[in-house]
């Protein structure tokens, strides 16, 4: 069956380091998006790609980079982390449609910065 | 901006209470709404969806109706289980766009 995976599950680092976070789909879908998920914020956009070397800046991009080299993977980087990314992220995935284009969702990965 | 609103929660109710959780949107043209739930420990789900005005979405007993006199998308079920324990977020999609907008989030809880 088709699905959408993230890797690690849960990570813990040190303010500074770069770490970059997996997403992995076998939907063969055009469109991927990264979120983060905060207590009282509900889902924010950090950076979506509607195909191969396509990328975007959603709304809190500052801090994240990502690359679309194939269909399957969109890679979340952070470049340094800071306590301010301790968050849950999810990846999600969708075709593109007109009408209507269920996003499909990830696990999630919970990231801890100390 | 394009933005969605939810109730504030965490709502608490008993088994087999009606449920309502309110949402409203603003956003330019006319938007595709959505009802996510999001299960402990896990990603979200679509639960409805609704693409045009008057339009109802339904799944699992759960009903949301698009309103666009009032730019409200209620989510409603008549009969909450305790397995409808979750985290609830309405969202929009703006005509031609790919991207969602999410609410905060309603979380839910249903004791036995």
């Amino acid at each position: 069956d088709a699905e959408i995976t993230q890797s690690p599950r849960h990570k813990i680092t040190e303010t500074g380091r770069q770490v970059t976070l997996a997403c992995h789909q076998t939907w063969n879908h055009n469109n991927m998006f990264w979120y983060r998920q905060d207590l009282g914020h509900g889902l924010r956009l950090i950076h979506y790609s509607y195909g191969v070397q396509d990328t975007n800046k959603g709304e809190v991009s500052d801090g994240y980079s990502v690359s679309r080299s194939n269909t399957e993977d969109l890679p979340l980087t952070l470049e340094s982390a800071a306590s301010s990314q301790t968050s849950v992220y999810f990846c999600a995935s969708s075709e593109t449609q007109t009408s209507y284009n269920e996003q499909f969702f990830g696990p999630g990965t919970r990231l801890t910065v100390l | 901006g394009d933005s969605v609103t939810q109730m504030e929660g965490p709502v608490t109710l008993s088994e087999e209470a009606f449920l309502t959780i309110n949402c409203t949107y603003t956003a330019t043209g006319y938007p595709s709404l959505f009802w996510y739930v999001q299960y402990p420990g896990e990603g979200l789900q679509l639960l409805l969806k609704a693409t045009k005005a008057d339009d109802k979405g339904s799944n699992k007993g759960f009903e949301a109706t698009y309103r666009k006199e009032t730019t409200s998308f209620h989510l409603e079920k008549g009969s909450v289980q305790v397995s409808d324990s979750a985290v609830y977020f309405c969202a929009l999609r703006l005509q031609g766009a790919q991207k969602l907008v999410f609410g905060q989030g309603t979380r839910l809880t249903i004791n036995p």
